[in-house]
């Protein structure tokens, strides 16, 4: 059974720093592309970033230059380190992996972080 | 880029009533289109891919038509477990990854 349980989420000041993780588990981590994608409160979802197997990165023009994705295939692990984080970015936070077809399509879901941008 | 219209934004029928939404894109994406299904309080959920493949568990009552710029999810025979917020999403080409605005299903 796949399961991804993101961490990391909280309440953060605008300009600060946060790292979010997720562990993977349920099937062969290395091998798939990993998507982040968001939702702010009663909003509906908005794709963030997206990491390969070869670690090739996409992101978001919200987010590029702020957002970095990463992955540790050795500890089945994705991540997104989010720097200057603006008020906007307020959202819970989903790592899903994605579908093993061209294109990106979030197929896997986990249950969310919720990240809280506010002084 | 490329931007993706979900009509109605939200929508009220009766069990057993069919159910359409209509998602439509600015330009040509193919079939390069998905449906999530997001119930209240829960995680969206992959229905469909490239535009008519329903994924494996779900609801046979689930259809998605469309190709180009017009798409359509069908639900056949609406069930109280369908109330959700349903998003298209094109995936013919990444960064711009963009999802619908959704829409509301509720039941009358």
């Amino acid at each position: 059974e796949v399961q991804l349980v993101e961490s990391g989420g909280g309440l953060i000041q605008p300009g600060g720093s946060l790292r979010l993780s997720c562990a993977a588990s349920g099937f062969t981590f290395s091998s798939y592309s990993m998507n982040w994608v968001r939702q702010a409160p009663g909003k509906g979802l908005e794709w963030v970033s997206f990491i390969n197997p070869t670690n090739s990165a996409l992101y978001a023009d919200s987010v590029k230059g702020r957002f970095t994705i990463s992955r540790d295939n050795a500890k089945n692990s994705l991540y997104l380190q989010m720097n200057s984080l603006r008020d906007e970015d307020t959202a819970v936070y989903y790592c899903a992996r994605s579908a093993p077809i061209p294109g990106v399509v979030p197929e896997y879901w986990g249950q969310g972080t919720l990240v809280t941008v506010s002084s | 880029d490329i931007q993706m219209t979900q009509s109605p934004s939200s929508l009220s029928a009766s069990v057993g009533d069919r159910v359409t939404i209509t998602c439509r894109a600015s330009q040509d994406i193919s079939n390069f289109l998905a449906w999530y299904q997001q119930r209240p309080g829960k995680v969206p959920k992959l229905l469909i891919l490239a535009a008519s493949t329903l994924q494996s568990g779900v609801p046979s009552r689930f259809s998605g038509s469309g190709s180009g710029t017009d798409f359509t999810l069908t639900i056949s025979s609406l069930q109280p477990e369908d109330v959700a917020t349903y998003y298209c999403q094109k995936y013919n080409d990444a960064p711009a990854l963009a999802f619908g605005g959704g829409t509301k299903v509720e039941i009358k």
